[in-house]
């Protein structure tokens, strides 16, 4: 079975600071895996993802992610905080083994302080 | 990519009622899911919408609590039956598109309080 385990419920930092979410993967087969944010009392968007092909993703509004396969993880990054970027933050994976659905992490909530 | 709409957007409803959730697409999607996000909570999947054939649930979900339909390629429903509090919830349709089955498109959710 696939799953992804997301290290830390909350995580804060300061403006301008580096932002590092972190997310390990359990799967049998090569997974697809996901960043996905969510805003409060609004839907999910898709930050980045990655399907095989180059390892280091670039996402939206500055984000990225890096897949280690020895590490079995995918954590994500920003050089830069910003206030906007104060949301909910979901790491997924997704197979051809499950069936393509996609199994979500617990989820992390990024604080970032002025 | 494809766009999905679900209706209602929100809902207040009395324990003991049910509520049917629509979720449509602009576009052919193969697979269809229902997730549920209870408040504070991370997604859990409920099922895979199935077309023309019973949805098949994920452990802790059945079919009497979550009737699924799926009578096509670009629509979906999704009833919550017999409602208590602990059903409110915002309930997510997604879809994979037809090209790669690993991009997954999420509806905006369906608000759900049971008083």
């Amino acid at each position: 079975a696939q799953s992804v385990t997301q290290l830390g419920s909350h995580v804060s930092v300061s403006e301008g600071a580096l932002v590092l979410l972190r997310c390990n993967y359990s799967s049998s087969v090569p997974p697809y895996l996901f960043w996905y944010v969510q805003y409060p009392n609004q839907g999910l968007q898709l930050l980045l993802k990655y399907t095989s092909a180059a390892t280091l993703v670039k996402g939206i509004n500055g984000f990225e992610a890096e897949f280690k396969k020895s590490e079995t993880s995918f954590h994500l990054t920003k050089p830069s905080a910003h206030m906007s970027d104060a949301a909910e933050y979901f790491c997924a994976v997704s197979g051809k083994t499950g069936g393509f659905k996609t199994i979500f992490g617990a989820g992390t909530r990024l604080f970032v302080k002025a | 990519s494809a766009v999905i709409s679900q209706k209602p957007s929100r809902d207040i409803c009395q324990r003991g009622t049910s509520l049917t959730i629509q979720c449509q697409v602009d576009s052919q999607v193969t697979m269809m899911f229902w997730y549920r996000q209870q408040p504070g909570q991370s997604l859990t999947l409920i099922a895979t919408a199935n077309q023309g054939s019973e949805a098949t649930y994920e452990s802790g979900f059945v079919i009497d609590k979550f009737p699924i339909s799926r009578p096509n390629l670009t629509f979906s429903t999704l009833t919550v039956s017999n409602m208590s509090p602990e059903d409110s919830s915002i309930y997510l349709c997604s879809g994979t598109g037809t090209r790669a089955l690993n991009e997954q498109f999420f509806g905006p959710g369906t608000r759900l309080t049971v008083l």
